[in-house]
């Protein structure tokens, strides 16, 4: 059974810099063709892919948001970092990440169950 | 405004059948881009509900189905049940963008 679990501050000022971290069980990155995705979703509105980072380190950003974002993998924790600097209230979401297979065609077959971050001085 | 458009809302009587469309063009779904469908019911994380235009992952009830035609996908839900009621969403991936791209969502109220 894949599980996956977000971790992070639900409280983030203005400008200041975000690190969220996702645990998981039951799949590793060190498996070719395994992948690791973070999604947002801000209160009431759709959901927005972030960032990905394969097995073997191949990473992805959203073109809006490249300029701020992160991501790294810690395989021996079984986690991925997901950075997001200069923080904004637009940026008040829940961030979800996933599992995915390798390939542009692929879907994000397992989630976490989201954390709240609140953007607010 | 999303890549992927969806009809923000759909509703049906127990029992009936309703279809969520999901248009793109010719960079996502037009270029054979497969669509998959999750389920978001309230306070929860999305679930996948159809994966590659038109499989059900295991455990996902028959009621479910995807079909697809040119740039457009769509999610049908039969024998309408009130447990179905939540936020559906598509998602592809967007070749002019190099992004994975979801629809707007369609909130489906069961009546």
């Amino acid at each position: 059974q894949l599980t996956l679990k977000e971790s992070g501050p639900t409280l983030v000022k203005p400008t200041q810099t975000l690190t969220l971290t996702c645990t998981f069980s039951g799949f590793s990155l060190r498996t070719t063709g395994v992948g690791v995705a973070w999604i947002r979703q801000p209160p009431g509105k759709a959901l927005e892919w972030l960032a990905l980072i394969y097995w073997n380190d191949d990473k992805r950003y959203s073109p809006s948001l490249k300029n701020r974002l992160t991501i790294t993998k810690d395989t021996s924790r079984d986690q991925v970092v997901l950075t997001m600097t200069n923080l904004d209230p637009v940026d008040t979401a829940t961030y979800y990440c996933a599992h995915t297979d390798y390939g542009d065609y692929t879907s994000f077959d397992f989630w976490g169950h989201g954390t709240l971050v609140t953007v607010s001085s | 405004q999303s890549v992927l458009t969806q009809p923000p809302s759909v509703s049906g009587a127990p029992g009936q059948k309703v279809t969520i469309s999901c248009t793109g063009s010719s960079s996502n779904i037009g270029a054979d881009y497969y669509v998959h469908w999750y389920q978001q019911l309230p306070g929860t994380a999305p679930k996948l509900l159809i994966r590659d235009n038109t499989i059900r992952p295991s455990g996902v009830p028959d009621r479910f189905s995807g079909s697809k035609s040119g740039t457009s996908v769509s999610l049908a839900i039969s024998g309408l049940q009130a447990e179905d009621e939540a936020d559906y969403y598509c998602q592809s991936y967007d070749l002019s963008l190099s992004a994975w791209v979801f629809g707007g969502g369609t909130k489906l109220t069961v009546l």
